[in-house]
């Protein structure tokens, strides 16, 4: 069976400080990845995707960045932390038919 | 662009009533998948319900949904609320054969089972 774990579970960061979201997934070979982030209160917006090792592609800009280091890592990072990045943050792959499955998401308090 | 309306932000309920949470959309695809996924209180969201047929009934956990692509719509539906249902429930479409099969979820309906 599948599994996708992400990490941290939540933090604390403050402005200006960089920030490393990390998302593992194992049983499935060459697995489409996405980040999603959900404001508090509000949607869930898909920020990339990566359909194989080392491509990775922008949907929504919001001073972030993704990586996929390898098959079934994908990493999502700033250099530096603004407020309005507070949220909770998704990995999710993508299964035959379009449905996406999420993992258990990062939660994200910038002070 | 393509986009998802859920109407309401949030439905209330007695146990034991029917419930519906709605939901349309508008599209520039012609080949388009749907979903109802559901998210609990500080979990991830989950798929309920998937459905890619129009005017086919789809059900999964006592819930049903049914698209009507004439009406642009694919509204949630039960039956008989359990205050187990209590949770924020998001429409999605997902575009069909564009980059990265992106997933556009609607705001979210919450909807509130109360005794």
């Amino acid at each position: 069976a599948q599994t996708i774990h992400q990490w941290p579970v939540a933090e604390i960061k403050a402005v200006g400080s960089p920030l490393s979201l990390g998302c593992t997934i194992k049983g499935k070979s060459s697995p489409n990845l996405y980040w999603y982030w959900q404001a508090t209160g509000g949607t869930l917006q898909q920020l990339f995707y990566s359909i194989t090792v080392g491509q990775v592609e922008s949907v929504v800009q919001l001073n972030l960045s993704a990586s996929r280091p390898k098959d079934d890592q994908f990493i999502l990072s700033t250099e530096k932390l603004l407020l309005s990045h507070s949220g909770f943050y998704l990995c999710a792959w993508r299964v035959s038919g379009n449905t996406l499955y999420f993992g258990e998401g990062s939660r994200l308090i910038v002070v | 662009g393509d986009s998802v309306t859920q109407a309401e932000g949030l439905v209330t309920v007695t146990e034991g009533l029917p419930v519906k949470l709605n939901c349309t959309y508008q599209t520039t695809y012609l080949t388009i998948a749907f979903f109802w996924y559901v998210q609990y209180l500080n979990e991830a969201p989950q798929v309920l319900l998937k459905s890619s047929t129009d005017n086919k009934r789809t059900e999964h956990q006592g819930f049903h949904a049914t698209l009507h692509k004439s009406s642009s719509s694919f509204h949630l539906q039960k039956s008989s609320a359990q205050l187990s249902d209590s949770a924020l429930y998001y429409c999605a479409l997902s575009e069909d054969g564009s980059s990265g099969n992106k997933l556009i979820f609607g705001i979210g309906t919450l909807l509130s089972v109360k005794p």
